[in-house]
């Protein structure tokens, strides 16, 4: 079935530093594919996505380009902030039984130091 | 903006126990999830509903049970609570989507963290 493998945490990394979060999928077709970020002591918010093949999804700094290729979508950052620590869910959208789902990665906990 | 509530952020409960989760969304959203959140294994869904009184089992149904009376309002159910349900549980909720409209995003409640004793 559909998966999706994230790079295991935590990431520790001092406040500028460049971010890279690798995500790859196995999945049937041309799943959407989407990073979730979440802070401590809250639930799931959207941060970018990407519908399609060589589409980059980019937002609060943060980019991710679907690469059919290679099935990965990478989450990049050319300088954290402290304020970017929280963990990080890759995860795609997957077609099956004739509903919609979408499918998670482990999570990959980013703590960014001043 | 979209707000989806959950009734507690923490809750204890003892095993065997029938315990109710409350999740309310205010967007008039077509499909609502419940997922549960466990370190190294992400999130997991565990039960969904695309309409009113209507619902899916998703990838870990066992042990739980939904209700979807009205359409804002998804409640999960542990029908005899077990120490393995012990777990972040979040609800989540969508605007319609079929294949054809396969980026409208989820919207996340901030969790109960269930603790059975």
């Amino acid at each position: 079935g559909d998966s999706v493998t994230q790079m295991e945490g935590p990431v520790t990394l001092s406040e500028e530093a460049f971010l890279t979060i690798n995500c790859t999928y196995t999945a049937t077709g041309y799943p959407s594919l989407f990073w979730y970020v979440q802070y401590p002591g809250e639930g799931l918010q959207l941060l970018l996505k990407a519908t399609k093949a060589d589409d980059k999804g980019s937002n609060k700094g943060f980019e991710a380009t679907y690469r059919k290729e290679t099935t990965s979508f990478h989450l990049e950052k050319g300088s954290v902030q402290v304020s970017d620590s929280a963990v990080y869910f890759c995860a795609l959208r997957s077609f099956s039984g004739g509903y919609n789902k979408l499918i998670f990665g482990a999570g990959t906990r980013l703590a960014v130091h001043p | 903006d979209v707000k989806v509530t959950q009734s507690s952020r923490y809750l204890v409960k003892r095993t065997g126990e029938k315990v109710f989760l409350e999740c309310v969304q205010d967007m008039d959203h077509e499909n609502m999830f419940w997922y549960r959140q466990d370190p190294g294994l992400g999130l997991r869904l565990i039960y969904f509903s695309y309409d009113v009184k209507m619902k899916e089992k998703g990838d870990i149904p066992e042990g739980y049970s939904v209700s979807r009376e009205k359409k804002e309002r998804f409640s999960l159910i542990l029908e005899s609570a077990s120490t393995n349900q012990t777990s972040m549980y979040l609800c989540a909720s969508s605007a319609a989507g079929g294949e054809t409209r396969s980026n409208q995003p989820q919207h996340f409640g901030d969790g109960t963290r269930l603790s059975i004793l």
